[in-house]
């Protein structure tokens, strides 16, 4: 069974950083792209980024460039967010997700995590 | 970056109904689109991809089509399990964007 589970979110000050794990178990992890995606309470989805299943290709949305960093690794089946300079509207439930094809670029996603909030607020 | 427009943004149906959400891409991105269902409280779920495939374990009430700009998805017959928000999804570019939802209530 496909399980990915999201640790490290929490509050935090507008400013400071803070890093998300994803825990992924049931599937080979270094097959796969991954993705982070959040969703601010009561708000719709936002594609936050991905990372290829080799990590070398790595997109952001524009609204997380230069602040954001994903980076995976293969050997603990992990996955990351580091998220610095955090301002209010970075507040969200933030999931981490597998993409649905093998050593693809990026196709959709088939299997979400139960979500990690973040609130950024003084 | 590709913007993603649904609508209606909400809608009222009745059980037994046939539904239509519509997404329009502001640029092509072929079949590249797909659709996933979002109930409060959990994770969203993946319904259609590539357009028009249905994912495995999705009942065949579900359905999608389109390419270029315009897609459709339909459910033939509501079911009281369906009212749900639905998004729409391009990974046509590398900057995925969503549809900002269809939120279907019950009349």
């Amino acid at each position: 069974e496909v399980q990915l589970v999201e640790s490290g979110g929490g509050l935090v000050q507008p400013g400071r950083s803070l890093r998300l794990s994803c825990a992924a178990s049931g599937f080979t992890f270094h097959d796969y792209a991954m993705h982070w995606v959040r969703q601010a309470p009561g708000k719709g989805l936002e594609w936050v980024s991905r990372i290829s299943w080799n990590g070398i290709k790595i997109d952001y949305a524009d609204s997380v460039k230069g602040r954001f960093t994903i980076s995976r690794d293969n050997a603990k089946s992990s996955l990351y967010l580091q998220m610095n300079s955090l301002r209010a509207e970075d507040t969200a439930f933030y999931y981490c997700a597998r993409d649905t094809k093998p050593n693809s670029s990026g196709t959709s996603i088939d299997y979400w995590g139960q979500g990690t909030l973040v609130t950024v607020s003084s | 970056d590709i913007q993603m427009t649904q609508s209606p943004s909400s809608l009222s149906a009745s059980v037994g109904d046939r539904v239509t959400i519509t997404c329009r891409a502001s640029q092509s991105i072929n079949w590249d689109l797909n659709w996933y269902q979002q109930k409060p409280g959990k994770a969203p779920k993946l319904l259609i991809h590539a357009a028009s495939t249905l994912q495995s374990g999705v009942p065949s009430r579900f359905s999608g089509s389109g390419s270029g700009t315009d897609f459709t998805l339909t459910i033939s017959s509501l079911q009281p399990e369906d009212f749900a928000t639905y998004y729409c999804h391009q990974s046509y570019s590398s900057l995925w964007t969503f549809g900002q939802g269809t939120k279907v209530e019950i009349k």
